[in-house]
Formats: C-alpha cells, structure tokens, sequence
C-alpha cells in the first residue's frame, strides 16, 4: 500500500478565492471520507463516498464546498469564495471493501488551508 | 458534531510511566476505536473494540470498553517519548461515518 495521499499538503489563499484538494485513496477502497479539523478540536466530518456516489453530506458542508469522485478512485474537494473560518486541515481518509460504514479508516497527512 | 469526550484534555508523564485517558460517548455504538495523531499529521488508526468486548490488547496498549457506562479506556504502558501525539477516540454506528472526540494530548519527557 502506498497510503492515502493529499495533495497540496499546505495551502495558503485570499479571502474570496477557490481552492480545490485532492486525495487519492489507498487502490480499491471503495469508501472515501473527507474529515476537516480545527486546532485542539477532533476531526468533523464532512462527507463520504462509496465508490463514485456520495452518499453523506454533514450540514458542516455549506453550499460552497463541493466535493467529487467522478471515477470512484481520486477525489477532489473544492471550496468556493473562501472565508477566514475555512481556515482548517482538511483531512481525507478511505476503508476497503467488505468494511461497513464506521469501521477503520485509513488517513492521509492532510491539507493545511490558511485563508488570509 | 462530536459524540466522544476524551479526558483528560492534556497528560504529561515521564518516559517509562503508564498513560491513561478516558473516552464517554453518548448514544449506542457498534464499535469505538482510538487513533494517534502527530503535530501536523494524519492520524493512524491503533486499536478498534466492538460493542460486545470488553477489553483488547495490542503490544503496549490496553483498551477497555463499558457500554453500560458508554465509556471506554486506553492504556498505554511503559510510555516513551516517541508516544507524545494526541490521542482520539471514535465511535462506529451503523450507516454513518466515525465520530471523533476532541482528544488528549498526551506529552511523554525523558
């Protein structure tokens, strides 16, 4: 396994500006999560996918986050208009098949946003 | 929302010490692990126990879960530095994603 991968690791935007992450899960799981953290707080979920349906979306995740697993392998999390409180890392982590819902999950490092 | 509630909020200890934290949750679970995080960093998934066990073991770990008490415990003997990370707990329902507390920080000095 190469892991979950995330990339940028870090980024750094204006107030107002879209910034778009991407993850790449561990090849064939089909479940892939996107968490986003805040300093001192645990990880909040946002949404989920299995395969390349989403089939759970958090009330955290307003209209400006978008979120896309077009082939079922890679996703990308998109945030329009960035405000300072988007200021976040934002994690995504996948679980193989045959797991259900709420089982183990498999982290990458992260995306470290800074909204100036 | 976060349905797990670890204590203490922050642990430091002395190389060599056992490290203990606590983690409540509030409605019926499936099952609830523990994950380390490092500054900066992912986390990494440690020990998972499923609502009809009451204690895991796992090299230095030991974790206990009471579901009359919707609380669980994780026990880390013989600490070493290299254990200094934040520790979470989450719980697993069925049909939703895991649920994560807001962790101990646990500092381990030599």
């Amino acid at each position: 396994d190469t892991g979950v991968s995330q990339d940028p690791r870090h980024k750094i935007t204006k107030r107002g500006q879209n910034v778009t992450f991407r993850c790449d899960p561990i090849s064939e799981h089909n479940r892939l999560y996107w968490y986003r953290q805040t300093l001192g707080q645990g990880p909040e979920f946002l949404t989920y996918f299995q395969n390349e349906a989403q089939l759970e979306k958090s009330r955290l995740l307003s209209d400006r986050f978008s979120a896309e697993r077009p082939k079922g392998s890679f996703s990308t999390l998109e945030i329009q208009r960035t405000e300072q409180g988007d200021s976040a890392m934002y994690l995504c982590a996948s679980s193989p098949p045959g797991t259900g819902n709420g089982e183990k999950l498999f982290f990458g490092s992260g995306t470290q946003l800074s909204v100036l | 929302s976060q349905q797990g509630e670890e204590d203490p909020q922050a642990l430091s200890i002395q190389e060599g010490e056992n490290a203990t934290m606590n983690c409540s949750y509030k409605t019926s679970i499936n099952n609830l692990q523990w994950y380390r995080q490092n500054s900066g960093r992912g986390l990494v998934h440690l020990i998972l126990i499923r609502s009809n066990e009451r204690e895991k073991h796992s090299g230095r770990l030991r974790v206990t879960l009471d579901t009359s008490k919707k609380s669980s415990s994780l026990l880390i003997t013989a600490s070493r530095a290299a254990d200094t990370a934040s520790y979470f707990c989450a719980t697993g329902q069925a049909g939703t994603a895991l649920i994560f507390g807001k962790g101990t920080t646990l500092s381990v000095s030599s």
